[in-house]
């Protein structure tokens, strides 16, 4: 079983729906990363959070350390959002360990 | 700023044969790794440093070697190349280990034959 589960693994939404992907995790850490993959390959870090809730523009990613559970929402959703989502933990070995990823398509 | 910059994009090699995967940042950042996706398996960490002069292994190092002798450069080497090889790599920095956000480079994408 993976230290680190995305749901879904994939996602279509039409373009304004509100959108949640969560990620869940077993293992202790001591930051968690949302990164967003293009259909180009690059990678992009969005967030790096260990508490609480963080916003940036139409993104928001939440973390509950004590249910070992993160959130990220995106508003208004729109088809440039359409890419893969990762979430990534720091555990406290120094390892950092990823979760699959979440495939988000936006239909205009 | 040109922020990550890894060499080649592409590279095809026969089984056995050695190659170096360049990495270099020019932000000044103490940390930096190296990872590799495979379809389905998501990324896995194969080496990170937290300064020059200092590595140490991730979660699939077997078959890579590591150094950082500046703290721009962090090259990975393959000393014999196996199929099971064949993957994206992709490196990656920042200012400290759990200390801010991850900049990664573009990609290499090598494939062993």
């Amino acid at each position: 079983k993976n230290e680190v589960e995305q749901s879904p693994q994939n996602l279509t939404a039409q373009e304004g729906e509100f959108i949640t992907i969560n990620c869940s995790y077993s293992v202790g850490i001591s930051a968690l990363h949302w990164l967003q993959q293009h259909p180009g390959g690059g990678i992009v870090s969005l967030f790096m959070l260990s508490s609480g809730k963080k916003k940036h523009g139409r993104l928001i990613a939440t973390i509950n350390i004590q249910e070992k559970h993160s959130s990220l929402h995106i508003t208004a959703s729109h088809p440039r959002d359409s890419a893969v989502y990762i979430c990534a933990v720091d555990d406290n070995n120094n390892d950092m360990r990823f979760g699959a990823g979440t495939r988000l398509t936006v239909k205009p | 700023n040109a922020g990550v910059t890894q060499t080649p994009k592409f590279q095809v090699l026969k089984t056995g044969q050695s190659m170096t995967l360049q990495c270099a940042q020019d932000m000044n950042h103490e940390y930096m790794s190296w990872y590799r996706q495979d379809p389905g398996m998501g990324l896995r960490l194969i080496h990170y440093s937290v300064g020059a002069g200092i590595t140490d292994q991730g979660e699939v190092p077997n078959g890579y070697n590591v150094s950082r002798s500046t703290t721009e450069d962090f090259p990975l080497r393959l000393l014999s190349a196996a199929p099971s090889q064949t993957s994206v790599y992709f490196c990656a920095s920042s200012r400290g280990q759990n200390t801010g956000e991850l900049f990664f480079g573009e990609g290499s994408r090598l494939t062993v034959l």
